[in-house]
């Protein structure tokens, strides 16, 4: 079965630390998604990443394919991160965009 | 561009009745995916087209479920007749490349 498995599903941070995510899947896959959910139940698209590691402004997400592990890292985490972080996978080689697989997401809260 | 556009953001309907999502991709975008996110089963794709055309409809939980895409700015999500387990958030999310795009989901509740 295809599953993907994301750690920890709660985190509670101060401001200011550094904050890692995981999320470790069964098979090869194609791509590896992160998104994040706010509050209010918007979802947004922040990284898709095939190999390597990828940053934008305060975040970085790294995909070892070996290991079939990958992690969102905040860096200077503030309030304003507080949301649920879905990893989401595409298994298999090539093909189209969809079916993908989600994880159950963490719950991150920043505490000022 | 104004982003994906789902109608109605909030749905309140008895058991039996016929629901339907609506959902505008953003123009240019060719891939169209449905997801429903519950509290117990997290986000699952139902279904998703690529130009306009149903690729996998392998997460549409049952018949009662249906979509379609007519053109590429608009496509229905169809429930009948509805059921309480039916109730949750239905998300439309748009793609060119790989990123996909999501719209701010209807929340539907089955009474």
């Amino acid at each position: 079965k295809n599953e993907v498995e994301q750690s920890p599903q709660n985190l509670t941070a101060q401001e200011e630390e550094f904050i890692t995510i995981n999320c470790s899947y069964s098979v090869g896959i194609s791509a590896l998604h992160w998104l994040q959910q706010h509050p209010g139940g918007g979802i947004v698209s922040l990284f898709m990443l095939s190999s390597g590691k990828k940053k934008h402004g305060r975040l970085i997400a790294t995909i070892n394919i070996q290991e079939k592990h990958s992690s969102l890292h905040i860096t200077a985490s503030h309030p304003r991160d507080s949301a649920v972080y879905i990893c989401a996978v595409r298994f298999g080689y090539g093909g189209s965009q969809g079916n993908l697989i989600f994880g159950k997401g963490t719950k991150l809260s920043v505490k000022p | 561009d104004a982003g994906v556009i789902q109608s109605p953001r909030h749905e309140v309907t008895e058991m039996g009745q016929e629901v339907t999502l609506r959902c505008k991709p953003i123009s240019g975008h060719d891939y169209l995916f449905w997801y429903r996110q519950t509290m117990m089963r997290g986000l699952e794709l139902l279904i998703y087209f690529n130009n306009n055309v149903p690729i996998d409809d392998s997460g549409m939980p049952e018949d009662r479920f249906s979509a379609k895409m007519p053109n590429a700015s608009f496509s229905t999500l169809k429930i009948q007749p509805s059921e309480p387990r039916d109730s949750a958030v239905y998300f439309c999310a748009s793609s060119f490349f790989d990123e996909q795009f999501f719209g701010p989901g209807t929340r539907l509740t089955v009474l």
